[in-house]
């Protein structure tokens, strides 16, 4: 068990409708991550909070956005859904922001657009 | 720009052979390398990292890999593999002044009896 808390584990749903996923990082780590994985993209980094602010963006969609609580835990929030946003997405946490540190991941969120 | 390649998609193994699953690597600066380990329906899991100094690092299930900053590689080795070992292996690079975390597109390593 990583520590690191995701739900729910599987959430089914229909093109243009609106989602939340939530994560719950590691007790004391500061720094949350999200990435898609996909079949066709293999495992994309969405983008980084650290102690409540945005740190890092990667490939996140417009309809996409993401935010980290005082409590440290992160919601991502998918709009619009597509068919082609079904995918696995992960969250990971470390304690702080070093280069160095390794990531913790939680057991995914399963979404399907249908 | 920060990226990471694993050129094959699968690696197939005989049980007790060693195994090799390759990582190629492009950052500016010194990097640091990771490799994790994903089992069907989990997370990704942390088998070791090259931050310094000596080029080959040992990790978690005996695994070690062998960073060569010439070739630019971070190669993922085992010398005996288990039927168990078999999953999905991403390799990873982060470079010094980059938050971003690049994982490569994963090889599945199947471990035959």
């Amino acid at each position: 068990d990583s520590g690191v808390t995701q739900t729910p584990k599987h959430l089914i749903t229909a093109t243009g409708q609106r989602v939340t996923l939530r994560c719950s990082p590691r007790s004391g780590d500061l720094s949350v991550y999200w990435y898609q994985q996909s079949l066709d993209q293999g495992l994309q980094f969405l983008i980084q909070y650290y102690n409540g602010e945005e740190r890092a963006k990667g490939n996140i969609l417009e309809r996409f956005s993401a935010q980290q609580f005082p409590d440290l835990h992160s919601e991502l929030n998918l709009s619009s859904l597509e068919l082609g946003d079904s995918a696995l997405y992960f969250c990971a946490s470390s304690a702080r922001d070093r280069g160095d540190e390794k990531l913790f991941f939680g057991s995914g969120t399963q979404l399907s657009v249908l | 720009a920060q990226s990471v390649a694993q050129p094959e998609d699968q690696v197939n193994v005989a049980e007790g052979n060693p195994l090799t699953v390759k990582c190629t690597y492009s950052v500016s600066g010194n990097p640091y390398l990771f490799w994790y380990v994903q089992y069907p329906n989990r997370g990704l899991q942390f088998l070791l990292k090259y931050i310094t100094g000596d080029n080959l690092v040992k990790g978690s299930y005996g695994f070690e890999a062998e960073f060569n900053k010439s070739q630019t590689s971070f190669h993922l080795k085992k010398p005996s593999a288990l039927v168990s070992d078999s999953a999905l292996y991403f390799c990873a690079v982060r470079g010094h002044n980059f938050n971003k975390f690049y994982f490569g597109s994963g090889t599945k390593l199947n471990v035959k009896p």
